[in-house]
């Protein structure tokens, strides 16, 4: 079975950019979790989608924001790009996430955002 | 606030020389547990998952135990190969129902020299 997939790999903007980044789960996964990951603060959660709605949400700003599909593939849009947005997100999708017991989260290989 | 605090930060063995990670964690209700591995450039790769205090995990020369503060990643003889970052995460009972997403801790980077 094929695992998390992350397009793009790599990407470079500019200040003030918007940028998209997409997430393919595991097939029959439902769930869809982003996290940041920087050297200074580690891995942060950002957001969880489960059938096309928000369930969780981290503590950022309103410029990070997603969106999930009917297929269950995720997008996650970074608008007005600022220096300290550059870090490596990282997907992961469970079969149900948070909504009943205890899932656990496999990762994709991650999109690494330079911003200039 | 839920957190996670990992030590070392990091550590170097010799080949075959046995060794503990720490995961130290405050949660407000604990709803699992989990350890991944992550190796440069790549997504953490899922090792365990504990759910209550007492409850032991293996795979091949990892052991993963749990209390109700603290976890240990137990390296036994380990390999170069088993040279990684070792990240450990907490999700707690949301207030609203269901789960909150993970709370990580920096990891403790595991160097094995041969």
């Amino acid at each position: 079975k094929a695992g998390v997939t992350q397009t793009p790999r790599y990407l470079i903007k500019t200040r003030g950019q918007q940028v998209t980044l997409s997430c393919s789960p595991i097939s029959g996964h439902r769930s869809v979790s982003w996290y940041q990951q920087t050297p200074g603060q580690g891995l942060q959660f950002l957001f969880e989608y489960f059938s096309e709605t928000q369930r969780n949400k981290g503590n950022f700003p309103g410029r990070f924001s997603g969106r999930q599909f009917s297929n269950s593939r995720s997008e996650m849009n970074v608008s007005t790009l600022e220096l300290g947005d550059s870090a490596l997100y990282l997907c992961a999708s469970s079969l149900v996430g948070s909504g009943s017991g205890t899932d656990t989260q496999y990762f994709g290989p991650g999109t690494r955002l330079t911003v200039l | 606030e839920d957190q996670v605090t990992q030590s070392p930060e990091a550590l170097r063995l010799q080949e075959g020389e046995s060794s503990s990670l720490n995961c130290s964690y405050t949660v407000s209700g604990l709803r699992g547990l989990f350890w991944y591995r992550q190796d440069p450039g790549k997504g953490p790769e899922f090792l365990f998952t504990l759910y209550s205090a007492g409850e032991e995990k293996e795979k091949e020369r990892l052991k993963a135990t749990l209390t109700k503060k603290e976890s240990f990643l137990h390296i036994t003889a380990p390999k170069p190969e088993d040279s990684a970052t070792y990240l450990c995460a907490v999700q707690a009972f949301h207030s609203g129902g269901g789960a909150d997403g993970l709370t990580f801790g920096k990891g403790t980077h595991l160097i094995i020299q041969p």
